[in-house]
């Protein structure tokens, strides 16, 4: 089955420095790659998303790579602002058990300092 | 208006216990989800229903017992309690599991805490 692995587990970063996470996965079936953010004692929501059939996308600060070959895929948040700061999961969309299924990596605790 | 709701938010009880917990969606999705958050964050699928059928079961314990009455709505009940149990339970649904851009909408949570 898929499996997820991101890194760092945590990312300490001063204010209007980049941040980036990286994840890969093994599934080379997986077609589809979120990013969710997770502010404490909140849901987990979506900030970014990118599919199989694209390299990279933008939005404002934050952006997406995809490196198929190499099953790779990274989050680059530039500016970082302190309500940054929150967990990041990557995940990967991967069919199994007659349906497709999400599978998140570990999540990236990220600090941005003021 | 919540698009996706979950209750109870917080749940504390002994060992042993049975216990329920209900999720709605009000987004016309037709895929729900179970996730289990453990202490370290790290989140996992448990069971995935599509238009009120099991399509993913992810070798969760037979003391977990999910129901989709209709394609809005995904209960979680738990039997026998174990220590192990304690955790955040998020439902979550997708408008289906097909579409190129999956995308999760998470209900608030529910934490569970077995003492």
């Amino acid at each position: 089955g898929e499996n997820v692995e991101q890194h760092p587990s945590t990312l300490s970063v001063q204010e209007g420095d980049s941040a980036v996470i990286k994840c890969t996965y093994s599934d080379s079936a997986s077609n589809y790659f979120p990013w969710y953010k997770q502010e404490l004692g909140k849901r987990p929501q979506l900030i970014i998303d990118i599919r199989s059939n694209v390299g990279e996308k933008k939005d404002q600060r934050i952006a997406v790579t995809l490196n198929k070959t190499a099953k790779h895929f990274s989050l680059h948040i530039t500016e970082t602002q302190p309500e940054d700061s929150a967990v990041y999961f990557c995940a990967a969309r991967t069919p199994g058990g007659g349906g497709f299924k999400t599978i998140f990596g570990a999540g990236t605790r990220l600090f941005v300092k003021a | 208006d919540t698009a996706v709701s979950q209750t109870p938010k917080y749940l504390v009880t002994q060992m042993g216990n049975d216990k329920s917990i209900k999720c709605e969606q009000n987004l016309g999705h037709d895929t729900m989800y179970w996730y289990k958050q453990d202490s370290k964050k790290f989140l996992k699928i448990m069971f995935s229903y599509n238009n009120k059928e099991l399509i993913i079961n992810e070798t969760v314990p037979n003391r977990f017992s999910p129901k989709s009455p209709d394609k809005a709505h995904l209960n979680l009940h738990i039997n026998s309690l174990e220590l192990g149990d304690s955790a955040v339970y998020f439902c979550a649904s997708s408008q289906d599991q097909y579409s190129g851009a999956n995308v999760l909408t998470f209900g608030a949570g529910s934490r569970l805490t077995v003492l």
